[in-house]
């Protein structure tokens, strides 16, 4: 298996600009979530889903996130505008619950917001 | 709210040595798991242990094992016989809520940073 997949890398842009994420998850894992990492405030679960819908997205900063998960292999995560405030490693990640619970996390997207 | 608490920014440990890295968390549940991620420079976060609540022994996986505190909801992870190649940020994780219906999302500590030294 691939593992979770994630792109890009590394994404710079300016503030203001519309950034989107994406992500891959392992096939058959039926729950995926984003995550945010800062120096900061450490790991925050942005939002999951399960079986593509959308279950808690309470970590969510504010309506400049949107996160969509069109398919059980696809998902992103979109910034719009986006703000200095918004740098970051943004992870997904995936588990397939029901016995196997840890997550399986991708290599993350650097975001740096200039 | 179940939170993660790690008290050691940073630990030191000689190469061969043995090191604990302590975390603490906050559930009222009573049956879920708790983790130990490893993420080196190259920033992918590896899992390293899991244990399960409700099994009393200990987890262990090679090198690295853990004691798992129920009662004081306490879960460190002992590194024996450390290696340069152990040298990363350490993170505990414990789920964010632990019934299926809300799903297997997970609360991460601040993470313990680890050096090693020859």
């Amino acid at each position: 298996d691939a593992g979770v997949i994630q792109s890009p890398r590394h994404e710079v842009t300016e503030m203001g600009q519309e950034v989107t994420l994406r992500c891959k998850p392992i096939s058959g894992h039926d729950y995926l979530f984003w995550y945010r990492q800062t120096m900061m405030r450490g790991l925050e679960l942005l939002i999951y889903f399960n079986n593509n819908v959308p279950i808690d997205d309470s970590g969510m900063p504010e309506d400049r996130f949107s996160a969509k998960m069109p398919n059980a292999s696809f998902s992103t995560l979109k910034i719009q505008p986006s703000e200095p405030r918004d740098s970051a490693v943004y992870f997904c990640a995936s588990t397939k619950g029901q016995g196997s619970v840890e997550l399986f996390f991708g290599s993350g997207t650097q975001l740096s917001v200039l | 709210a179940q939170t993660v608490t790690q008290s050691q920014p940073e630990m030191s440990v000689q190469e061969a040595e043995t090191v604990t890295l302590s975390c603490t968390y906050d559930t009222s549940e009573s049956d879920y798991y708790l983790f130990w991620y490893k993420q080196p420079p190259s920033r992918q976060m590896i899992l390293v242990i899991r244990q399960e609540a409700y099994k009393q022994q200990n987890a262990t996986e090679n090198r690295f094992s853990v004691n798992f505190q129920k009662a004081a909801k306490s879960f460190s992870l002992k590194i024996s016989d450390s290696q340069l190649g152990d040298a990363a940020m350490y993170f505990c994780a414990c789920p964010r809520v632990s019934n299926s219906n809300s799903g297997y999302a997970l609360n991460f500590g601040k993470g313990t940073s680890l050096l090693v030294t020859p």
